[in-house]
């Protein structure tokens, strides 16, 4: 089965620095990547994700990058703010199959 | 949109009760559905995949007789913890798939469950 790793556990940064969060995968017919964000308490929202075919995505202050080779794909967070303190989750999925195998966290906190 | 709702959004219940927790999406039909168990700080645990109109598929490790899972309509998941004990006490957390052809999963607020 596909195991998923993310680092760091935690990450800490100063307002308006950047944050890279990122996440390895074993199994190369993985072939869709979503990120998540917890904030405490409530349930994981979607931020972005990428699919295969592609080597990067990015949404305003928020962008992933994919490398299928090297079977790793990072979150970047730039000029980040006390709001996005939370708790992300990455994960990897196939095509067609439901299951997702999630990271085990990165718990960012951003110090104003 | 996409939109999932869950109710109740904490819970209390006596050691032995059964307890019911529903997943909503409010603004698409979800033909697939998932329940997910989260201990604190750690990270999400598939419990069961929900197809509307069939039966749930458990992952290895969940008890199906003691999780039991049901998707009445293309909106509506509904998991009941029966014979609760303290150690059931969790965060439950349900998600949705838009379609059979889409990966995305679109997660609920989440349910706090605690057995007293």
């Amino acid at each position: 089965g596909e195991n998923v790793e993310q680092h760091p556990s935690t990450l800490s940064v100063q307002e308006g620095d950047s944050a890279v969060i990122k996440c390895t995968y074993s199994d190369s017919a993985s072939n869709y990547f979503p990120w998540y964000k917890q904030e405490l308490g409530k349930g994981p929202q979607l931020i972005i994700d990428i699919r295969s075919n592609v080597g990067e995505k990015k949404d305003q202050r928020i962008a992933v990058t994919l490398n299928k080779t090297a079977k790793h794909f990072s979150l970047h967070i730039t000029e980040t703010q006390p709001e996005d303190s939370a708790v992300y989750f990455c994960a990897a999925s196939k095509h067609n199959f439901n299951k997702f195998y999630f990271g085990s966290g990165t718990k960012l906190n951003v110090k104003p | 949109g996409a939109v999932v709702s869950q109710h109740p959004s904490w819970v209390i219940c006596k050691s032995g009760t059964s307890v019911k927790i529903e997943c909503r999406s409010l603004d698409f039909q979800a033909t697939t559905m998932f329940w997910y168990r989260q201990f604190p700080k750690q990270s999400l645990m598939l419990m069961a995949t929900s197809n509307e109109g069939s039966k749930a598929t458990y992952e290895q490790g969940v008890e199906k007789d003691k999780f039991l899972i049901n998707h009445a309509s293309l909106t509506l998941s509904t998991l009941t913890v029966t014979s609760a004990h303290p150690e059931d006490s969790s965060f439950y957390i349900c998600s949705a798939k838009k379609g059979t052809n889409q990966e995305t999963q679109y997660f609920g607020p989440g349910t706090r469950l605690l057995v007293l």
